[in-house]
């Protein structure tokens, strides 16, 4: 079945180390998406590629980076993880049709920061 | 800017009872609107999602929602709740983002559905 993988699904960092979360897709879309998720809120956008290009919202800091080296991966890393920075961390892909379009979730990533 | 409120961060309801969770949208263009299930530690799954081909919109597992201009409204519905059903409900609105031919979702803050056996 085509669909959007992450990995890992829980992952335990220390205060100020690098962290970097995976995600893979088999869907062939355009555009790949990360939101960040706080217990009980609902989930926010950081940042998406429509293929190459990368687009940043304005409030996502600038800890948060984001690499795509290919249509099928894309990875977040976090620079130096803060205690607020614990959450869960959504990928999800689309195809470049517009308003329309489905995004398609993976599993997720939940971020602790010791 | 379009946004979605959702009324009421948990709702309860009896098996086999009717569920309705509300959301409200704030447009200014005719909007296109998703309802997206969460269940624990889990990511989103597409319930159903309006594109202005119809008002009443069908979905997975027996959900519905109804658009109603007239009340700004895009209420999800099921007859006869589930124990599966028990989960956290989010509805979302599109907009564009930066760069042609992406949108994002912004979501309502959700409600979490409780069952009660």
């Amino acid at each position: 079945d085509a669909m959007v993988i992450q990995n890992p699904r829980y992952q335990v960092t220390q205060f100020g180390k690098p962290v970097t979360l995976s995600c893979s897709q088999t869907l062939n879309h355009n555009v790949m998406y990360w939101y960040q998720q706080k217990s009980s809120q609902a989930p926010k956008l950081l940042f998406h590629y429509y293929d190459k290009d990368f687009n940043n919202e304005a409030d996502t800091p600038d800890n948060f980076q984001s690499r795509r080296p290919n249509t099928s991966f894309c990875f977040l890393d976090i620079r130096s993880p803060g205690l607020g920075d614990a959450a869960m961390y959504l990928c999800a892909t689309s195809r470049a049709g517009g308003y329309i379009e489905t995004q398609y979730f993976g599993p997720g990533t939940r971020l602790l920061v010791l | 800017a379009q946004s979605v409120t959702q009324l009421g961060s948990h709702v309860s309801v009896s098996e086999g009872a009717l569920v309705l969770l509300r959301c409200n949208y704030s447009s200014s263009v005719p909007p296109y609107l998703f309802w997206y299930v969460q269940y624990p530690n889990q990511g989103l799954q597409l319930l159903l999602k309006y594109t202005s081909a119809a008002t009443l919109v069908k979905g997975i597992n027996g959900f519905e929602a109804e658009f109603k201009k007239s009340e700004t409204s895009f209420h999800l519905t099921k007859p006869s709740a589930h124990m599966s059903d028990a989960a956290e409900y989010f509805c979302a609105v599109s907009a564009p983002c930066s760069g042609a031919g992406s949108y994002q979702l912004t979501f309502g803050k959700g409600t979490k559905l409780s069952v009660i056996p």
